[in-house]
């Protein structure tokens, strides 16, 4: 059965100090690693799609890359305005699009 | 991306009544999806909604209590039948554009008293 293991639960960071947040996954064969970000009371804001091992996407201060067994989301410098719900989800692989999430880090960057 | 609205945004309803919730893309879309996102958790897969047939449910959701209806390739409805206040969620719909992602609406928020 795929799963996504998202960790920590929740993360507080000082502005400016980077650091990251991990995806475990277990799927028998990844078609696609999903990041989102999520504001309170609103949908996921789509932020990077990873297809392959090896493989590293950057927008502003995020950057996701993924290993065959992980997915790591990189913020470099984070701004107060970074703090939200960050969720990874993959593509299933039985299948179709449809996605399994994990339950997502809560992100806290104070000035 | 693909823009997807969804109306009601949120709604407060007596139990034993239903919601119908919209979801309207700006575009053609093959794959759409229906999410449920219950309080302080993630999201769960309720169904795959499929254009001129009927939706495929995942385990644990049912037609009667969840019916959907994708009469074309840029509208969907998902209703919430029966309502306990165990429905008390957020309710998202989803579209994939292949090679690009899969997009989510604004969601709605319900709320069963």
């Amino acid at each position: 059965e795929d799963q996504v293991t998202q960790s920590p639960e929740a993360l507080r960071l000082q502005e400016g100090e980077s650091s990251s947040l991990n995806c475990s996954y277990t799927v028998s064969g990844l078609r696609g690693l999903f990041w989102y970000r999520q504001d309170p009371g609103k949908g996921p804001e789509f932020l990077f799609t990873l297809y392959s091992a090896g493989e590293e996407k950057e927008k502003e201060r995020l950057k996701a890359t993924l290993t065959k067994k992980e997915s790591f989301l990189h913020i470099t410098a984070p701004k107060p305005e970074d703090s939200a719900t960050y969720l990874c989800a993959v593509q299933r692989s039985n299948s179709g699009y449809a996605l399994n999430f994990g339950k997502g880090t809560s992100l806290l960057v104070t000035p | 991306s693909a823009v997807i609205s969804q109306k009601p945004s949120r709604d407060i309803c007596q139990r034993g009544t239903s919601l119908t919730i919209q979801c309207q893309v700006d575009s053609q879309v093959t794959m759409m999806f229906w999410y449920r996102q219950q309080p302080g958790q993630s999201l769960t897969l309720i169904a795959t909604a499929n254009q001129g047939s009927e939706a495929t449910y995942e385990s644990g959701f049912v037609i009667d209590k969840f019916p959907i209806s994708r009469p074309n390739l840029t509208f969907s409805t998902l209703t919430v039948s029966n309502l306990s206040p165990e429905d008390s969620s957020i309710y998202l719909c989803s579209v994939v554009n292949v090679g690009q992602g899969a997009f989510f609406g604004q969601g709605t928020r319900l709320t069963v008293v």
